[in-house]
């Protein structure tokens, strides 16, 4: 079965450059998370997406954005990147059902490091 | 605001012997709890949800809202299942997951 992509895997920037991170959802699924994992640390919700509409705000700093576009893939931009936003970074999808309990699957992450 | 604990980062048992990582919650309202395994260098997986009562890979978890638990179990521990193991609180009201910090269990030989 399809799962969740994301690209790339591994990326190196530099300090206060950009970065831009895309998620592909499950086919049909309708709705991304984004969640940070610092080195050694569980991961953090940043931002999710429902139906192309911002459905819920974490712990996402103003230098990052995100949106959902028509075909439900996501992306994740960073500017002026510092050096703690080196993280390992997730995507999760999941369908809005009211048959069955919504489950996030996610994807193999994006590692960011900056340098 | 929810939050998950796992209070052992680290668990380490022998092949066949029973295992238990804990996992604790504070929320004010009915949360859904998951666990999600991570294999090495593999993605997060879900591994089972409180609502669906169901063993999956030999593990079972039963939620215990008087001690706010959700603590995975398996009678007996394989060498395949060395993995991060993350508890994880969905609220009521939203779908963003809450994380435990994570317990890396390691099956010995």
């Amino acid at each position: 079965a399809a799962g969740v992509i994301q690209s790339p895997r591994h990326l190196i920037k530099e300090k206060r450059e950009t970065a831009t991170l895309k998620c592909y959802p499950i086919p049909r699924h309708d709705t991304v998370y984004w969640y940070q994992q610092g080195p050694g640390q569980d991961p953090q919700f940043l931002i999710s997406f429902y139906e192309k509409m911002q459905s819920d705000k974490g712990s996402i700093p103003d230098r990052f954005s995100a949106q959902q576009f028509s075909d439900y893939h996501s992306e994740l931009n960073m500017s002026s990147l510092e050096l703690g936003d080196s993280a390992l970074y997730f995507c999760a999808s999941s369908l809005v059902g009211i048959r069955e309990p919504e489950t996030q699957y996610f994807g193999p992450g994006t590692r960011l490091l900056v340098l | 605001a929810q939050r998950v604990t796992q209070p052992e980062k680290l668990l380490s048992v022998f092949k066949g012997a029973p295992v238990e990582l804990k996992c604790n919650y504070s929320y004010s309202g009915s949360p859904e709890l998951f666990w999600y395994v991570q294999y090495s260098r593999q993605r997060l997986q879900l591994l089972l949800r409180h609502i669906s009562r169901e063993s999956i890979k030999g593990f079972t978890a039963d939620l215990n809202k008087g001690e706010t638990s959700f603590h995975l179990k398996k009678p007996f521990a394989q060498e395949e299942d060395s993995a991060m193991y993350y508890c994880a609180l969905k609220e009521t009201s939203g779908s963003r997951l809450t994380f435990g910090e994570g317990t890396q269990l390691t099956v010995n030989p």
